[in-house]
């Protein structure tokens, strides 16, 4: 089946630590994006990336890093930068001028 | 500036209709989205409607595209308790392609 992954489902971290969210795709897309919700706000755009080895910061990239070095994968590393980091993450991915399809979610929280 | 805009709830009983709507201002968008969003869980493309389109029906619902006044509305017939959700608009700018502006999506309540 085709589709987009992301791991952990819940992921806790302590204060400084840094952490990665893992987001995998199947679909053969060029494009894959990085989104933070929080309550009530809608999705905020933190990275994107159109083809591999290249990605530009969204709307809110400061405290957050990513890498894209195969297709498939995307993952999103939420430093000791990033000061509220607790929300919920969202991955997805796309094809040009097409609707972007969403992975399950990550929900990290800060202890 | 791009911007979608959404009312943040909608309470409706079960078995009435449903209307959400959505309003942007950007004039380049190509295509226009209805993505649904269940408690913890990632967003589920509904339904889509291309710029140049006024009306999609697909089953119980029904994406109206008013261009002039930049609002897009999502009906949902015969509201069920299983339609309760978050829905959110979305519009692809053509921008080479890979902008997506959502908005903060609207709360749908089904009371039985």
């Amino acid at each position: 089946d085709g589709g987009i992954t992301q791991s952990p489902k819940y992921l806790f971290r302590k204060e400084g630590q840094n952490v990665t969210l893992s987001c995998e795709q199947n679909l053969n897309h060029d494009a894959m994006y990085w989104y933070r919700q929080d309550p009530g706000q809608g999705l905020r755009l933190i990275y994107y990336s159109q083809i591999v080895n290249d990605f530009q910061k969204g709307d809110i990239a400061e405290g957050y890093s990513v890498s894209r070095e195969k297709k498939e994968s995307f993952p999103l590393t939420v430093t000791s930068a990033q000061k509220n980091p607790t929300a919920f993450y969202l991955c997805a991915s796309s094809s040009s001028y097409n609707e972007q399809f969403f992975g399950p979610g990550t929900r990290l929280t800060v202890l | 500036g791009e911007d979608v805009e959404q009312s943040l709830f909608l309470s409706v009983r079960e078995g009435d209709s449903s209307v959400i709507n959505c309003t942007y201002t950007d004039s380049s968008s190509t295509y226009l989205y209805w993505y649904k969003q269940e408690p913890g869980a990632g967003l589920q493309l509904l339904t889509y409607i291309f710029s140049n389109m006024d009306m999609k029906q697909d089953q119980r619902l029904t994406v109206l595209l008013n261009k002039k006044d930049k609002h897009l509305s999502l009906r949902i017939a015969d509201t069920q308790t299983g339609d309760s959700a978050i829905y959110f608009c979305a519009e692809i700018l053509d921008t080479g392609g890979f902008k997506t502006i959502f908005g903060a999506g609207t709360r749908l309540f089904v009371k039985a």
